[in-house]
């Protein structure tokens, strides 16, 4: 079992719908997750972090965690073909690193 | 100016070469990380380190060696390098213990041929 796993997509969504992404990972003890949006041949960069149960809202953005199920979505309001990118999901590994998934491939279609 | 700079941002080298790829930050963070990227296997791990005399292997270190110059600097090197090697290497940085929140440079296009 990956630490942490994402479905590789692609996930096409039209134009002004929501996407919706999902990550589950296997350490019960994470206690930090973040989602980065990686266009293609650029880095990550970082766009939500949540540390507690529940929802988390940034703009178009929604992060939402549940611990006992092991799992942290990103939902994108009012998707944009702006949106396509690569999500990744990363949770905290012993306090010492972040373990990364592989990412899923958002297509937001005009 | 960008938080996190990599040089070079392109190489070509030829199996066998010693190679630095180098990365610098005006963050003022404490913990520096070298990832590298393969296409569908996600960013995984090579080195991290938390000061300058705190440096830890990461999930897939063997092959790759990195020194902590300065707190701003954190250099990787591929003392003889090989083909598999060829990926997209990051370097990112994090506040220290009171954030896992993590930055990213532009990245370094590797190719060994």
């Amino acid at each position: 079992q990956k630490e942490v796993e994402q479905n590789s997509g692609p996930l096409s969504v039209p134009e002004g719908a929501i996407a919706s992404l999902n990550c589950t990972y296997s350490d019960r003890g994470s206690q930090s997750f973040f989602w980065y949006r990686q266009y293609s041949g650029k880095s990550p960069e970082l766009i939500m972090s949540i540390y507690s149960n529940g929802d988390k809202e940034d703009g178009r953005f929604t992060a939402q965690l549940n611990k006992a199920s092991q799992y942290v979505s990103l939902l994108i309001r009012d998707s944009q073909p702006s949106d396509s990118a690569t999500y990744l999901c990363a949770v905290e590994k012993g306090r010492r690193a972040l373990t990364f998934g592989s990412g899923t491939r958002l297509q937001v279609q005009p | 100016d960008a938080d996190v700079t990599q040089t070079p941002r392109n190489r070509i080298t030829k199996t066998g070469k010693r190679i630095m790829l180098e990365c610098s930050q005006t963050k003022g963070h404490d913990r520096m990380y070298w990832y590298r990227q393969d296409p569908g296997l996600g960013l995984r791990l090579i080195y991290y380190s938390f000061d300058v005399k705190d440096i830890n292997k990461g999930e897939i270190s063997d092959g790759y060696s990195v020194s902590r110059q300065a707190q701003a600097k954190f250099s990787l090197s591929l003392e003889s390098a090989i083909p598999n090697q060829t990926a997209l290497y990051f370097c990112a940085t994090s506040e220290g213990s009171s954030s896992y929140e993590q930055y990213f440079g532009p990245g370094t296009r590797l190719t060994v041929t």
